[in-house]
């Protein structure tokens, strides 16, 4: 079975300052895809980047980066330049072939001033 | 914004009833999917509907039941509501079935049973 574990129940960051969020994953499919979401204390949740099992560079999007080791089956995300807006809770989840979206219980980030 | 609509925002309902959740799909996706998000967990995926079929289904029981119109739209309908059902619900739409393609979400609905 498919299994995510985000181990950092609450993070806080610098204003400005760059913050990474673990993210690691199980699965015995060859061919997954990790996403990572934000999720605002409305409760939207909105797709922040994707990264493909087979994908050779990290997937980047803006201010957002998969940290994505293959091997140590991890998809860390890596915000820079952190701003206050960033302050929500964030998924990292994965699918595959074989099965439906699965996500980890998330991580709040809290942004300082 | 991702164009994903759900409605109602808010429901209260008691234990015992019924409640039909409805989503509006992405222009262009086919697919929806359907995910119940407790207090301080992740969502965890209730089914999928794709061509209006369902195509998946996650660890919940026969009571939660779904439909998708030929416009794509959906329906969550949950009988004989227990406390346990509680949540937000959110509803994903996807342009294929692939299950690796990107799921993009509606704001939810937040579900109170008393």
């Amino acid at each position: 079975a498919q299994k995510i574990t985000q181990t950092q129940p609450g993070m806080f960051v610098q204003e400005k300052e760059a913050v990474t969020l673990d993210c690691t994953y199980d699965t015995s499919d060859p061919s997954y895809g990790l996403f990572w979401y934000k999720q605002p204390s409305s409760g939207e949740m909105i797709f922040l980047i994707y990264q493909g099992s087979y994908d050779q560079q990290n997937a980047t999007e803006g201010r957002y980066s998969l940290n994505f080791q293959k091997a140590r089956k991890s998809a860390n995300l890596v915000i820079s330049a952190s701003q206050l807006g960033d302050s929500a809770m964030y998924f990292c989840a994965m699918s595959s072939r074989n099965t439906p979206l699965v996500f980890g219980k998330g991580t709040r980030l809290s942004v300082i001033a | 914004e991702t164009g994903v609509t759900q409605s109602p925002t808010h429901l209260i309902k008691t234990r015992g009833q019924q409640v039909t959740l409805r989503c509006s799909s992405q222009s262009g996706h086919n697919t929806v999917s359907w995910y119940q998000q407790a207090l301080g967990q992740g969502p965890q995926f209730i089914f999928q509907y794709y061509r209006e079929e369902e195509n998946g289904r996650g660890n919940f029981p026969p009571r939660f039941s779904g439909l998708q119109f030929p416009n794509y739209s959906s329906e969550l309908n949950v009988n004989a509501l227990e406390l346990d059902d509680s949540a937000l619900y959110l509803c994903a739409s996807s342009p294929r079935t692939g299950r690796t393609d990107t799921q993009y979400f509606g704001p939810g609905t937040r579900l109170t049973v008393l």
